[in-house]
């Protein structure tokens, strides 16, 4: 059975403050690592990891996978009250097209 | 845009009442998921369907069914709602060996509670 852990379950820093948010996963024929953003609503996506060592970047948001020690990490630089919501993690197989999610890390951010 | 709507935002009902929650999607996307997601749990599948009239069991499908008639429609029924099921569930949708669609498509979300 797919397994998704994340760490830290929930984290508050400072305004300006720089995060990292991890991911480690046990899957049978993985085929990608996904990371979305939660506030109130639907989650939202912010990355798709297929390959090791490549760094995926958005704005001030940057996501890894490493691939052979099975985990990913989501950097938030100069962190804004904004950022604050549930960071999840998923991740697929090539066996179907199910994603498996980890329980998300609960991020808050203060003025 | 993809757009998944969920026909509620907040639904109450009684223990023992037969609950219905619709997902529609406009995309013409093959799969589409029930999930639904609790404190501490993270998102589970209950069900998901690659195909009109096919279904199949996720990670918890005691006490659901689901239903797709047609492509664009996902239905999850509660035969009989317990307090256990109060839970936000969440519907989505992708295309087959979607990742070019980068995942899942949410919907916002129906916050069911049984009293």
């Amino acid at each position: 059975e797919d397994k998704v852990v994340q760490s830290p379950l929930s984290l508050v820093v400072h305004e300006g403050d720089t995060v990292t948010l991890n991911c480690s996963y046990e899957v049978t024929n993985f085929r990608s690592l996904l990371w979305y953003k939660q506030e109130k609503k639907a989650p939202t996506f912010l990355f798709m990891l297929t390959s090791s060592g490549i760094e995926k970047k958005s704005g001030r948001l940057s996501s890894i996978l490493d691939k052979k020690e099975l985990f990913s990490i989501l950097n938030i630089t100069a962190t804004q009250t904004g950022d604050s919501a549930v960071y999840l993690c998923a991740v697929t197989n090539f066996g179907n097209e199910k994603l498996t999610f980890g329980t998300g890390t609960r991020l808050t951010i203060i003025p | 845009d993809v757009k998944v709507t969920q026909s509620s935002r907040y639904l109450v009902k009684r223990t023992g009442e037969k609950v219905f929650l619709e997902c529609v999607q406009d995309m013409d996307h093959e799969n589409m998921f029930w999930y639904r997601q609790d404190p501490g749990l993270g998102l589970r599948l209950i069900y998901f369907s690659y195909d009109v009239k096919m279904k199949e069991k996720g990670d918890i499908p005691e006490g659901y069914s689901v239903s797709r008639e047609k492509k664009e429609r996902f239905s999850l029924i509660l035969e009989s709602a317990s307090t256990n099921q109060t839970s936000m569930y969440l519907c989505a949708s992708s295309q087959n060996r979607g990742l070019r669609n980068y995942g899942y498509t949410f919907g916002s979300g129906t916050r069911l509670t049984v009293v």
